[in-house]
């Protein structure tokens, strides 16, 4: 059985970091694909990132309203991905989902972990 | 990239159709045949319900089927039940990114 569990969520300052861990298991995880996903409170589905298996170069790409401050890496010996998020601001306030991404579409998630940027 | 264009709720009465549409552009949804639709229960995470416009994962009833002409895709819920009350999202690749749609609020009447 596929799953996928997000940790390391919270409450975090404006301009804070924070970084959001995706413990995966059930499947082969060094050959999968995965991606971020964020949902604001009463929201909906956001695409954040992905990052591409490393036999696939491993690279990654992001959304536009997060380039630049956040970072997803992938540790394949801990069957473990990683959303590290800078600068954080209150509109990246959100439930995190990570996901696995197979031929372009997002067919397992995590249960989601809540990140809150609040003064 | 901008949000896919959903309406913002559709319903119907148990055992009837409802179809949901998801507009984009040329750039997303008319430009690749990877279109997605997702089932997201309150406080739940999303679920994978069509993928690559008209297919279906293991395990997703036949009364959800998928369509897509030019721009705009579309999910028709058929024979209605109660458990189908839910938020749809589609999704869209979009050379490199994916774009969700605003999300249809499903209400069985």
């Amino acid at each position: 059985e596929v799953q996928l569990v997000e940790s390391g969520g919270g409450l975090v300052k404006p301009g804070g970091s924070l970084r959001l861990s995706c413990a995966a298991s059930g499947f082969t995880f060094s050959n999968a694909w995965m991606s971020w996903v964020r949902q604001a409170p009463g929201k909906g589905l956001e695409w954040v990132g992905r990052i591409k298996s490393k036999t696939d170069a491993g690279t990654t790409d992001y959304a536009a309203p997060v380039k630049g401050r956040f970072t997803i890496s992938r540790d394949d010996s801990k069957n473990t991905l990683y959303l590290q998020m800078n600068s954080l601001k209150t509109e990246d306030t959100a439930v995190y989902y990570c996901s696995t991404l197979i031929a372009f579409h997002h067919n397992y998630w995590g249960q989601g972990i809540l990140v809150t940027v609040s003064s | 990239q901008s949000a896919l264009t959903q309406p913002p709720s559709a319903s119907g009465s148990p055992g009837q159709s409802v179809t949901i549409s998801c507009t984009g552009t040329s750039s997303d949804v008319g430009g690749y045949n990877y279109v997605s639709w997702y089932q997201q229960h309150p406080g739940k995470a999303p679920k994978l319900m069509i993928y690559e416009v008209t297919k279906r994962p293991s395990g997703v009833p036949d009364r959800f089927s998928g369509s897509k002409s030019g721009n705009t895709a579309s999910l028709t819920v058929s024979g209605l039940q109660a458990e189908d009350e839910a938020d749809y999202y589609c999704s869209s690749y979009a050379g490199r990114h994916y774009v969700f749609g605003t999300g249809t609020k499903v209400t069985v009447l």
